[in-house]
């Protein structure tokens, strides 16, 4: 069955860390992949996404993933986290065949330590 | 639209009632999705419609959840004899849908928190 997998449900990092949230799909197939995020009441707003070309990706606010077939790995990365990073992060997939819905991950909760 | 507008944004039921859920996709998006977010958890997908084509309802829980959607416009999720396990938040988002745009992802509506009491 199709799958994603965030390891840690939870993180904590230092401000001005580096911040790293695991993201792994199960699938033969390269799917698409996106980075969601979520503050504190409010909804989830696109971080960034793969779809083809560069494996490495940037999105808004300093954030990057990069995509490594071998490894069926999509992990967020950010230099130098920031308190304003505090939120909910959703890995998400969308199969490039047959169903057209997207396959979200559990979440991992960011927390930025001052 | 601008975005995706839900409404209402918080709903209080008892158990037993039936509850419509509202969804506004943002105009010339094809793709609708509904999505359930229990406090804790992550996304679970409900059902999706795209164009005039028949919708993937796969994940659609039980016979008491229901979804229609009239061409690309709006679109409501009805919850009939609501239980206390579908308090949850309720998220719709579109897309442009398939072929172009296809790999944009979604834009969220801010949600519907469904709390049955």
């Amino acid at each position: 069955a199709q799958s994603v997998t965030q390891l840690g449900s939870h993180v904590s990092v230092s401000e001005g860390a580096l911040v790293l949230l695991r993201c792994n799909y199960s699938s033969s197939v390269p799917p698409y992949l996106f980075w969601y995020v979520q503050y504190p009441n409010q909804g989830l707003q696109l971080l960034l996404k793969y779809t083809t070309g560069a494996t490495l990706v940037k999105g808004i606010n300093g954030f990057e993933a990069e995509f490594k077939k071998s490894e069926t790995s999509f992990h967020l990365t950010k230099p130098s986290a920031h308190m304003s990073d505090a939120a909910e992060y959703f890995c998400a997939v969308r199969y490039t065949s047959g169903t057209y819905k997207y396959i979200f991950g559990t979440g991992t909760r960011l927390k930025v330590l001052a | 639209g601008a975005g995706v507008s839900q409404s209402p944004s918080n709903k209080v039921t008892e158990k037993g009632k039936d509850v419509e859920l509202r969804c506004d996709p943002i105009s010339g998006h094809t793709a609708l999705y509904w999505y359930r977010q229990r406090l804790g958890q992550g996304l679970e997908f409900l059902i999706y419609f795209q164009g005039n084509s028949a919708p993937d309802k796969s994940g659609l829980p039980s016979d008491r959840f229901s979804a229609e959607r009239t061409g690309e416009s709006v679109s409501t999720l009805t919850i009939q004899r609501t239980q206390q396990e579908d308090s949850a938040v309720y998220l719709c988002a579109s897309s442009l849908g398939v072929g172009e745009g296809v790999g944009g992802g979604y834009t969220f509506g801010s949600g519907t928190r469904l709390t049955v009491v």
